[in-house]
């Protein structure tokens, strides 16, 4: 079955570049997410990558995925203070059914 | 435009209480989902709903468990006989279209907990 796995904390100080990574286990999944969620909040999307890109770059987030080693990676540049939450990976197919596939997310804190 | 919204926000219950929590998603989105966040753990998935298709049980952890969607609107979310365990943040989304590549939009969550 499908699997998603990051690691849970990362810490950073401020200014600093984060990179928050990803591994997968379906090769068949058809777009990759991430999903930032705020203390007390919901999930909101950040910004997501289809399976047959590699690289997508969107203001200070770049994600890159390579597919051989089912691996995708969150940079975040000159990381704030406001970028601490947690940080979801997820993978979707192309099917109907439980088609998202969410990691256990990475708690991402910013150092002054 | 409005987002999805969840009610109760909070919910404390006894052991062995029914549950119900409510769902409103976003209007026009076909598709609806049930997550169940434990603390410190990503999101498990519960149930799906897609139109007016039958639902995809296939998360759901027992039978305590069901959910439905009238109208193709709201949802309801019912835990029968809570336990400990069920303790969570619940979480539903909806989105435009079920497959692949649409944002799923996530409500604030009901805090579910079971004394």
């Amino acid at each position: 079955g499908e699997d998603v796995e990051q690691s849970l904390f990362l810490s950073v100080r401020e200014g600093d570049s984060s990179v928050i990574n990803c591994t997968y286990t379906d090769s068949s999944s058809t777009y990759l997410y991430w999903y930032k969620q705020e203390p007390g909040a919901g999930l909101q999307l950040l910004t997501y990558i289809f399976s047959n890109m590699d690289m997508k770059q969107d203001q200070r987030l770049t994600v890159l995925l390579n597919k051989k080693d089912k691996h995708l990676s969150l940079r975040i540049a000159d990381t704030q203070t406001g970028d601490s939450a947690i940080y979801f990976c997820a993978e979707s197919f192309d099917n109907y059914g439980q088609n998202f596939v969410f990691g256990p997310g990475t708690r991402l804190s910013v150092l002054p | 435009g409005a987002g999805v919204s969840q009610s109760p926000s909070n919910k404390v219950t006894e052991k062995g209480k029914d549950v119900e929590l409510r769902c409103d998603p976003i209007s026009g989105h076909t598709a609806l989902y049930w997550y169940r966040q434990s603390l410190g753990q990503g999101l498990e998935f519960l149930i799906y709903f897609q139109g007016n298709s039958a639902p995809d049980k296939s998360g759901l952890p027992s039978d305590r468990f069901s959910a439905e969607r009238t109208g193709g609107s709201v949802s309801t979310l019912t835990i029968q006989r809570t336990q400990q365990e069920d303790s969570a943040v619940y979480l539903c989304a909806s989105s435009v279209q079920p497959s692949g590549g649409y944002e799923q939009y996530f409500g604030p969550g009901t805090r579910l907990t079971v004394t």
